[in-house]
């Protein structure tokens, strides 16, 4: 099993561009996140979805959009980049016993806006 | 609003010596306290998943104790190896679908 992955590593956006950042597991998860990890900040929640079709908001979610189409896949979307959305996007998913059970996180999406 | 407090944010240790890091909440309401370990330039690692009605977990050298009712947790590291260098981070379980709710982490230096 591949895990979680994440598409690209790596990216410079200019202010205004738009860009989807794609998250992958191969796992047969059910819930599914995407968090955004800023120095002195710590990880926070973007959005989530608890199964294919559905999305919800987490704490900060201006911004950016979601797509859950497959129950594989969850895109994360930036309309139109700003260089406050400079940060490092990890992608996490676990079962649908979410409570009992720990998220497995991907290794990470660097974002730069210039 | 939930926030996670981690004290120290660096920590460096002699190879051998045992050492605890601490981790505190303001909001007692859980599902669970989940401690991760962050190597440089990488994803996160779960380490040790604590239930809200459970006092402590155990993995080898590791030890983390839940005290819900006060806020707090403890990760315990015995016998401190340099291959246990890294940020270590605790994140708190709640909500709908067990959203996580981070610590800004303890990077952790173990000198040879």
């Amino acid at each position: 099993n591949a895990g979680v992955t994440q598409t690209p590593k790596f990216r410079v956006l200019k202010t205004g561009q738009s860009m989807t950042l794609l998250c992958a597991q191969d796992m047969n998860h059910e819930y599914m996140y995407w968090y955004r990890q800023d120095p002195g900040m710590g990880l926070r929640l973007i959005h989530y979805s608890v199964g294919e079709g559905t999305t919800a908001k987490g704490e900060v979610p201006d911004g950016y959009n979601v797509s859950r189409l497959k129950k594989q896949n969850f895109l994360l979307g930036l309309e139109s980049a700003a260089p406050s959305q400079t940060s490092v996007y990890f992608c996490a998913s676990t079962i649908d016993r979410a409570r009992r059970e720990t998220q497995y996180f991907g290794p990470g999406t660097r974002l730069l806006v210039l | 609003k939930q926030e996670v407090t981690q004290i120290p944010a660096a920590l460096s240790v002699p190879e051998g010596e045992n050492l605890v890091l601490n981790c505190s909440f303001t909001d007692s309401a859980i599902y669970n306290l989940q401690w991760f370990r962050q190597d440089p330039g990488k994803g996160l690692t779960s380490l040790l998943l604590i239930q809200s009605s459970q006092r402590e977990q155990t993995s080898g050298r590791l030890n983390a104790s839940l005290d819900k009712s006060s806020g707090r947790s403890t990760l315990y590291i015995a016998a401190s190896q340099p291959g246990d260098s890294a940020t270590y981070l605790c994140a708190v379980g709640k909500g709908g679908a067990n959203n996580l709710f981070f610590g800004t982490g303890t990077r952790l230096t173990v000198i040879p």
